[in-house]
C-alpha cells in the first residue's frame, strides 16, 4: 500500500495570508490527524477526524481549520499567518480505532 | 506543551553500543509507543505497547512499561550510525483518541 502523502512538501507565505495543505491518508484508513513540529513547543496535536468529522481537537486558535472529504482525503487551513505558524505540519492516519498512526513526510511551512 | 517528559534529551554513543531513553507521563493511557523521526521528516513507527503489557521486543529495539510509575523506557541494542535520530514517545489516553508526544531523545551514533 501507498504510505501517507503530503502536499506541497515547502511553503512560503507572507503573514497574513492563508495557506491550505493536503493529506492523503493510507487505503482503508478513516482516521486523519494533523500536529505540528516546532522547535520551541514540539509535537503538538492539532485536531482529529475520522468520517468527515472532527472527532478531537488540540489547543489552537481558531485560525487553524481541517476537514476530510468522503474519500478519508484530509486538508487543512490556517488563515491570517503568523510568524510564529512556521512549523512541519505532520498529517497521519490510521484505520480507526486507536492503535498505530502512520505519518506522512510532512509539509514544511515558512511564514515570512 | 508536551505532557510526556523523555530523559535524556540528548545522548551521544559509539557504535555497537547499547542506548537507553526513558519517557515519564502524567495520565492514565490506553497505550504508549515509540517513533523515530530523521532530521526533520515525518515519523516512523517503531513499536506499541499496550497499558496491560510490561514489556515487548521488536528485533533491536526492546521497551518495557511500568504503569505504576508512570514510565517507559526504550532500548537500542547494538547501535549502529543509522540509528542516529530522533525519538519520541507518545501516550494514548485513556480517555479520546489523540497522542500526545514527548520532547524527544535526540540520539547520535558515532562510527
Amino acid at each position: 500500500k501507498a504510505g501517507v502523502t503530503q502536499t506541497p512538501r515547502y511553503l512560503i507565505k507572507t503573514r497574513g495570508q492563508q495557506v491550505t495543505l493536503s493529506c492523503s491518508p493510507i487505503s482503508g484508513h478513516r482516521s486523519v490527524s494533523w500536529y505540528q513540529q516546532t522547535p520551541g513547543q514540539g509535537l503538538q496535536f492539532l485536531f482529529e477526524y475520522f468520517s468527515e468529522t472532527q472527532r478531537n481537537k488540540g489547543n489552537f486558535p481558531g485560525r487553524f481549520s481541517g476537514r476530510q472529504f468522503s474519500n478519508s482525503r484530509s486538508e487543512m487551513n490556517v488563515s491570517t499567518l503568523e510568524l510564529g505558524d512556521s512549523a512541519l505540519y505532520l498529517c497521519a492516519s490510521q484505520m480507526g480505532g486507536r492503535e498505530t498512526q502512520y505519518f506522512g513526510p510532512g509539509t514544511r511551512l515558512l511564514v515570512l | 506543551s508536551q505532557q510526556g517528559e523523555e530523559d535524556p534529551q540528548a545522548l551521544s554513543i559509539q557504535e555497537g553500543e547499547n542506548a537507553t531513553m526513558n519517557c515519564s507521563y502524567k495520565t492514565s493511557i490506553n497505550n504508549l509507543q515509540w517513533y523515530r523521526q530523521n532530521s526533520g521528516r515525518g515519523l516512523v513507527h517503531l513499536i506499541l505497547i499496550r497499558s496491560n503489557e510490561r514489556e515487548k521486543h521488536s528485533g533491536r529495539l526492546r521497551v518495557t512499561l511500568d504503569t505504576s510509575k508512570k514510565s517507559s523506557s526504550l532500548l537500542i541494542t547494538a547501535s549502529r550510525a543509522a540509528d542516529t535520530a530522533s525519538y519520541f514517545c507518545a501516550r494514548r489516553e485513556a480517555a479520546g483518541n489523540k497522542l500526545t508526544f514527548g520532547g524527544g531523545t535526540r540520539v547520535l551514533v558515532k562510527p
